[in-house]
């Protein structure tokens, strides 16, 4: 089973801020969160990831509670071609883990 | 850099027929993981590979097997196929010691 708990759907307007919350609950202390998007059946996509310090790129901001039981993903302007399905994953960092995937959340930014 | 590169990209076999998918790593990574993503839900790990041995495997019966070369490709292969077995096929890659995985575009495989 997933280790994550995401809302199924959410909308956000062209050009403001989208804000996709995450709740990881069991997260173990050595367990990173990661976000990927998928564009209609195309390959996830890397957005970013972080252990418990909030990390930003190019692409996102990533905030992660202090008790990391938490997180969620800031696309800082939102344009149409952010509608995707994001995905959270709870997971450990070196090779010897395997992402699980639940069923994400459907954003679809609006003109 | 190619990132991950997976062929073909669509194909259709017919139900007991056997097929082989193949993937090319991204450009510094020398593991290999594949997924199942049926229509509509979250992608289902099946198996990992590094140093050419499976070193994981999900919950998918011993019709799905894999193989990883010494460059790091791999190939999935799907024996008697099934009609549930049409799905898109992702293979991810990533470096053993610590990193994030990066995703093909996938094979969309249909079964009829």
């Amino acid at each position: 089973d997933a280790k994550t708990t995401q809302p199924p759907s959410m909308d956000c307007a062209e050009g403001r801020a989208a804000n996709l919350p995450c709740n990881h609950s069991t997260i173990s202390g050595n367990e990173y969160v990661y976000w990927y998007r998928q564009i209609h059946s195309q390959g996830p996509q890397y957005i970013i990831h972080g252990l418990k310090n909030n990390e930003t790129n190019e692409m996102a901001s990533l905030i992660i509670t202090e008790d990391r039981k938490s997180s969620t993903l800031i696309l800082p302007h939102a344009t149409l071609r952010d509608t995707a399905v994001y995905y959270c994953i709870v997971s450990g960092h070196s090779g010897t883990y395997k992402y699980i995937f639940g069923t994400g959340t459907r954003l679809k930014v609006l003109a | 850099d190619a990132g991950v590169t997976q062929s073909p990209t669509h194909l259709i076999k017919t139900r007991g027929q056997q097929v082989t998918l193949r993937c090319s790593p991204k450009s510094g990574h020398d593991t290999v993981s594949w997924y199942q993503q049926a229509l509509g839900q979250g992608p289902q790990f099946i198996f990992q590979y590094y140093e050419e041995e499976e070193r994981q495997r999900g919950n998918f019966p011993d019709r799905f097997s894999g193989h990883q070369f010494p460059n790091y490709s791999s190939e999935l292969n799907v024996n008697a196929l099934l009609l549930g077995d049409s799905a898109l096929y992702l293979c991810a890659s990533s470096s053993w010691t610590g990193s994030e995985a990066f995703f093909g575009q996938g094979t969309r495989l249909t079964v009829v």
